[in-house]
């Protein structure tokens, strides 16, 4: 298996646009998780899907962040509008969903909104 | 949630072994220690877990206090590439039988030549 997929690895756009993240988990993976990574607030989970369900999107900051999982081998993070706090490093992460089993992250993608 | 505490970093010198504390007085007895790392640059990594004993991977050693409230995570000799920030985390139900990741802050790890 190729690992978990993200892309772009890098985005760059104007404040304000629509962006789009994108993540392929690990084939057979039942649970997906979406972090944010900054320098200030270190890694936050913003929201986990099980079975393309999404469990827990507590860690969303706010409406202009919407998370989707149509099927199991395919999940999107939305930020619309965005804003040039949203500059961050995005991580999809997969795993079985099971206490005792590990989560595989992807590379991540670096998002700079200007 | 059961939180865990780390100090904030830890100096080590090439080829010594290294002992990282991790703290977890409110864990339940369900809940598994993991430990990731992240390299730099790169997303986390798993490291290795555990429920009540020791154990033993290629990469580390895990060391559980017997109650279960501490634990260590030994590298036995550290190398350059052991350099990393490295997260002590428990995996706690969320919700019927959903187990979600929650990260803290971590211990950065440098590694001196």
């Amino acid at each position: 298996d190729a690992g978990v997929i993200q892309s772009p690895r890098h985005e760059v756009t104007e404040m304000g646009q629509e962006v789009t993240l994108r993540c392929k988990p690990i084939s057979g993976h039942n649970s997906l998780f979406w972090y944010r990574q900054t320098m200030m607030r270190g890694l936050e989970l913003l929201i986990y899907f099980n079975n393309n369900v999404p469990i827990d999107d507590s860690g969303m900051p706010e409406d202009r962040f919407s998370a989707k999982m149509p099927n199991a081998s395919f999940s999107t993070l939305k930020i619309q509008p965005s804003e040039p706090r949203d500059s961050a490093v995005y991580f999809c992460a997969s795993r079985v969903d099971r206490a005792n089993t590990e989560a595989f992250f992807g590379q991540g993608t670096r998002l700079t909104v200007v | 949630d059961a939180k865990t505490t780390q100090p904030n970093s830890m100096e080590s010198n090439e080829e010594e072994p290294v002992h990282l504390p991790c703290n977890h007085s409110t864990i339940s007895g369900t809940d598994y220690i993991h430990w990731y790392r992240q390299l730099p640059s790169q997303g986390p990594e798993y490291v290795i877990h555990g429920l009540t004993s020791n154990v033993n991977n290629r990469m580390a050693s895990l060391a559980i206090a017997e109650d279960r409230k501490s634990s260590t995570l030994i590298l036995h000799r550290a190398t350059l590439r052991d350099a990393a920030v490295y997260y002590c985390i428990l995996t706690t139900i969320s919700g019927g039988s959903n187990y979600k990741l929650t990260f803290g802050k971590g211990t950065l790890l440098t590694v001196n030549p």
